[in-house]
């Protein structure tokens, strides 16, 4: 069964950081893409950064490029997200997702909430 | 940037109705695009990839066509547990892009 456990999240004060992370098993996790999804409180669903399996490629969305990092470490089986300099808006629910054969996602975490507020 | 747009914004039908629901790209993704459903305080499930296909485990109540810019997902015969929001999602390029999502309730 596949599972994704997301971490991390929390209050955090206008210009800090973060450091997110999900921990995934039930499945080859070095063979499978990831993604970080977010969604703010009662609006729809923003997708924010995606990694190849062997962690060579990446992309992040505009909103959050040049101020994030996504990562993995396959011996691990663990996904990361770093955010810096956190504005009010980075507020949502982050949920990891597992990409399927191409870079949509199959199963999702159960997600982890930031609050970013002073 | 591709700019999905979902129609209408909320739909409201009775249980045993046929929903269907519109998603268009700025540009064309080919059959590059999904569908999500989720309920409130749930993770999105993933219902239709590559426009089309039935993810794992879906009913054949859920069905997708469409492709390059004209999406559309219908739902042949609405169930009480199908009553939630909708998003489609393009993954022919990055930023892989959501629409706004359409409510469809009762």
């Amino acid at each position: 069964e596949v599972q994704l456990l997301e971490s991390g999240g929390g209050l955090v004060q206008p210009g800090g950081s973060l450091r997110l992370s999900c921990a995934a098993s039930g499945f080859t996790f070095s063979s499978y893409a990831m993604n970080w999804v977010r969604q703010a409180p009662g609006k729809g669903l923003e997708w924010v950064a995606a990694i190849s399996g062997s962690g060579g490629t990446t992309f992040s969305a505009d909103s959050v490029k040049g101020r994030s990092t996504i990562s993995r470490d396959n011996s691990k089986d663990t996904l990361y997200l770093q955010v810096d300099s956190l504005r009010a808006e980075d507020t949502a629910v982050y949920y990891c997702a597992k990409g399927s054969s191409s870079w949509y996602n199959d199963y999702w975490g159960q997600g982890t909430l930031v609050t970013v507020s002073s | 940037e591709i700019v999905l747009t979902q129609s209408p914004g909320t739909l409201s039908l009775s249980p045993g109705e046929r929903a269907t629901l519109s998603c268009r790209a700025s540009q064309s993704v080919s059959s590059y695009l999904v569908w999500y459903q989720q309920k409130p305080g749930q993770a999105p499930r993933l219902l239709i990839y590559g426009a089309s296909n039935r993810a794992t485990g879906i009913p054949d109540r859920f069905s997708g066509s469409g492709s390059g810019t004209d999406f559309t997902l219908t739902i042949s015969r609405l169930e009480p547990e199908d009553f939630a929001v909708y998003y489609c999602q393009q993954y022919g390029g990055s930023p892989f892009t959501f629409g706004p999502g359409t409510k469809v309730d009762i």
